[in-house]
């Protein structure tokens, strides 16, 4: 049984347009992290969110994580071919910081 | 700048070999800990230790021995191989609480 669900699972666009990706789970976070992983290399934080509806944002990116602190979202604007990768979240339970359940991933192509 | 440094990056075993995977940081990160990634189950926690002398199990651990004797070093032992533990291997490190992993680039493990 998998905590962390993510959607989509593969998603292709072009260079210019808007996505987003999910994370869902029924459990409860103390935090939610997010990845970014490139081929070949471990992943690499990009944002950790703590609060209920907390919101974040690195440059074109923006996280929010959700009210209940169940499921988190991440939302690229413009995409560039630069943000092609696959994109991880991560779930801390409540008194477990590091030991983290991963979502399924999200595997993002960027077409110039 | 080494950080957490994983070796070998590949290997191949036969089915029953034993072998250790090394993991080494250089950050005195006081947690440590061991993922396997698998297409489409995202990464999940084999083991993990939040000092010297201390480990504990994580998601997934049966088939897999660690020990941790000093700070810096967390090796992943697999005592008689199958080919289920075929996977990529993450070596984590982090300072407690800290809500922030710093991965190994990974080694690819082929059991046949």
């Amino acid at each position: 049984t998998q905590l962390l669900e993510q959607s989509p699972q593969f998603l292709s666009i072009q260079e210019g347009e808007n996505l987003t990706v999910y994370c869902n789970s029924s459990s409860v976070f103390s935090s939610l992290q997010w990845y970014r992983q490139e081929p070949g290399e471990g992943p690499v934080l990009l944002v950790t969110v703590v609060t209920g509806g907390e919101v974040k944002k690195l440059k074109r990116l923006t996280f929010q994580f959700g009210d209940a602190r169940k499921d988190s979202s991440l939302h690229i604007t413009a995409a560039q071919p630069g943000d092609t990768g696959l994109y991880l979240c991560a779930g801390a339970r409540i008194g477990g910081a590091n030991n983290l359940f991963f979502g399924t991933g999200t595997r993002l192509t960027v077409i110039p | 700048n080494a950080g957490v440094t994983q070796t070998p990056k590949f290997q191949v075993l036969k089915t029953g070999q034993s072998m250790t995977l090394q993991c080494a940081q250089d950050m005195n990160h006081e947690y440590m800990s061991w993922y396997r990634q698998d297409p489409g189950m995202g990464l999940r926690l084999i083991h993990y230790s939040v000092g010297a002398g201390i480990t504990d199990q994580g998601e997934v651990p049966n088939g897999y021995n660690v020990s941790r004797s000093t700070t810096e070093d967390f090796p992943l032992r697999l005592l008689s191989a199958a080919p289920s533990q075929t996977s990529v291997y993450f070596c984590a490190s982090s300072r407690p609480e800290a809500r922030r992993l710093f991965f190994g680039s990974g080694t690819q493990l082929s059991v046949l």
